[in-house]
Parts: structure tokens; sequence; C-alpha cells
């Protein structure tokens, strides 16, 4: 079956310090994949959609200088927290489908918490 | 605004019996895909079951399956033959064609499995 991997699992660093996320498809391609963010006890929210060799589209809200996405092949996709700040403290999760069209079935990541002190 | 609304915080099902969560959604779209995802404590996101708008069937995946009635906007998960292993948050999802995959979630309904 279609898996994403995402990296690091737990990340824990200062206030003020960028932190990279990775988000892998292993055994797929995949030209489009999404990030979102959950914070405990509640839904997920699509922060953006990272498309390959183009800019990301952000959802309203979310700030673009604040979370780079970079989609770089079609394996990858990097979400950077820049000057993250304790409110940044999350659990972001990405996505990809391994078919093209919609109503495919989103493979997710594990998921990455992040921990600002 | 196109919402979805999960109205149980928590359900509570003893094993072996049949736990039902709702979901109901508000759109003008005629077409649409419906998803259920489940969330155990390990965080990973995993599909249940899918459905799509047009198709009147409703979808069954074993132990899941879904009761969908489109005039009423609602998309309702059964659970039969409860085990332990389905504890876990449980989310209502849809995508729009206008939205390719991008997923938009309700609030979740925490189900708990009772030996």
């Amino acid at each position: 079956g279609a898996v994403v991997s995402q990296h690091p699992s737990w990340v824990i660093c200062k206030s003020g310090t960028s932190v990279k996320i990775e988000c892998r498809s292993l055994d797929f391609q995949a030209t489009t994949m999404f990030w979102y963010r959950q914070f405990p006890k509640q839904s997920l929210m699509l922060m953006a959609t990272s498309n390959e060799g183009s800019k990301a589209t952000y959802e309203q809200g979310v700030e673009k200088d604040k979370f780079l996405i970079n989609h770089a092949s079609l394996t990858l996709s990097t979400l950077t927290v820049t000057s993250a700040h304790p409110e940044d403290s999350s659990f972001y999760i990405c996505s990809a489908s391994q078919g093209q069209g919609w109503g495919q079935p989103q493979h997710f990541g594990d998921g990455t918490r992040l921990s600002i002190l | 605004a196109q919402t979805v609304t999960q109205s149980q915080p928590e359900m509570s099902v003893q094993e072996a019996e049949t736990v039902t969560l709702s979901c109901t959604y508000d759109t003008s779209e005629s077409d649409y895909y419906l998803f259920w995802y489940k969330q155990p404590p390990s965080r990973q996101m995993i599909l249940v079951i899918r459905q799509e708008a047009y198709k009147q069937q409703n979808a069954t995946e074993n132990r899941f399956s879904v009761n969908f009635q489109k005039a009423a906007k609602s998309f309702s998960l059964k659970i039969s033959d409860s085990q332990l292993g389905d504890a876990a948050m449980y989310f209502c999802a849809w995508e729009t064609t206008d939205s390719w995959g991008k997923l938009q979630f309700g609030a979740g309904t925490q189900v708990v499995v009772t030996p």
C-alpha cells in the first residue's frame, strides 16, 4: 500500500529557531501534498497545499512567511516553521494521494509533534 | 460556509456491540466525496470508508458501514461487532469537486470500547 513517511516524529526546540519537517511518499509519486495542523483534542485544519515545482497555496489565515513549504521533487515536501514561538507548538500532519483526480483516499504521515519552549 | 458537524464528542460501546456515529454537513454542491477516518492513540490517520455522493448505495467495509442520506445531508458510520482495536477518534470528512484533495474534517468523535 501507499506509504507516507514524516520526519521527525517529535521535535523540541527553543523559541526563535526554525524547524523543518519532511514529508515523503515512499512508493509513489505525489505532485500534490497537503499539510494539516492539529491542536490537542481538536480536529485537523488544512494549512496549505504543496505543489511540486510551484508555489504552495495557503488557506486563509495561515501565514505563508511563517510556514514555508517547498515541494522540490515528486516524493518530498518540506514544511519549515520559521522563528518558531510557543504558540506554534502543535501536531503537524502531511498527506498525499496515490491516484490522480478527486475522491482519492489520502495517505497520511505519522505526524510531527512540535514543542517550542 | 460549508461545514461538517459531528455532534457526539464521545461514544462508548461494549465489545461485540454496535455503535453509530453521526455526521452532518452543509453544502450546496451536488457532487462530492465523504470519508470516515480513524485516528488511534498513535495519531496515524487511517481511512475507514468513503462514499461518493452520486452513488446511492451505502458503502461497506467489513464491520464498517455508512448510512448516507443525501437529501438530509447525513453520513453516519456504523461499527458492528466492536473490537478493542476500534477505540480511536473518528473524523468525518469531505472533499468537493473544486477542492481536489483538500479534506474538511468534523470535530471528531472519541469511541471508547469496553470489555
